[in-house]
């Protein structure tokens, strides 16, 4: 079954303080992995694809194959980046759909 | 930057009526897509279009769903017949090219769909 999974509905830290906001995943092939991000009364964005291995906004994740994982990090989080994000994947079999995780509301307080 | 655009922002309807939602994709873009987010629930894919045709879609995506392309620009998600769980946020979304490797799917801001 292809499947996102995102186990925290919420995360609450304090500014300055590290941030990871995990999701595995279930997929047979070869996935693609990312990230959006939807900050309050936008849209959906891209944050982050995991075969561009950028950072942004201090963001970064990392597929690991063996944990079937693509974790979102920053090591110090500012009350901008509270918004809700979202774990997607695509298969190259998939004609391009996403499947995408529960969302993790980040909430960072001052 | 060019934005995927969707109207209304927000559709109050009858149950068993008919509705429309339509969105303006990127220009320049080729495939499209309807996903839709019940209150509280993931994001959930319904379907998918290219070359004016369904490429695939969801088991959500029954018969009472259409989607069409009627003027080579808007892109359009019909509920024949609408029921009390269609109540959603409906998003479009579209992309230059379907592997996503260099090219993201870009999203417009949902239409909030309430059945009554």
């Amino acid at each position: 079954a292809q499947r996102v999974t995102q186990p925290e509905k919420l995360l609450s830290v304090f500014k300055g303080a590290p941030v990871e906001l995990k999701c595995n995943y279930s997929y047979s092939g070869s996935p693609e992995l990312f990230w959006y991000v939807q900050y309050s009364r936008q849209r959906l964005q891209l944050l982050l694809r995991h075969i561009s291995r950028e950072s942004i906004k201090g963001f970064t994740a990392d597929l690991n194959k063996g944990e079937t994982s693509f974790h979102l990090k920053k090591p110090f989080a500012q009350e901008e980046d509270s918004a809700m994000y979202y774990c997607a994947l695509s298969g190259r079999d998939q004609g391009g759909k996403l499947i995408f995780g529960q969302g993790t509301e980040l909430s960072v307080k001052p | 930057e060019p934005e995927v655009t969707q109207t209304p922002s927000h559709q109050v309807t009858q149950m068993g009526q008919e509705v429309i939602l339509r969105c303006v994709p990127i220009s320049n873009h080729l495939y499209f897509y309807w996903y839709r987010q019940i209150l509280g629930q993931k994001v959930e894919f319904l379907v998918s279009f290219y070359n004016n045709e369904i490429s695939e879609k969801s088991e959500i995506f029954d018969d009472q769903f259409s989607v069409e392309r009627p003027d080579g620009s808007n892109f359009t998600l019909k509920i024949r017949s609408t029921k009390l769980e269609d109540s959603a946020m409906y998003f479009c979304a579209s992309t230059l090219v379907r592997v996503l490797g260099n090219q993201p799917q870009h999203f417009g801001d949902g239409t909030r769909l309430s059945i009554l």
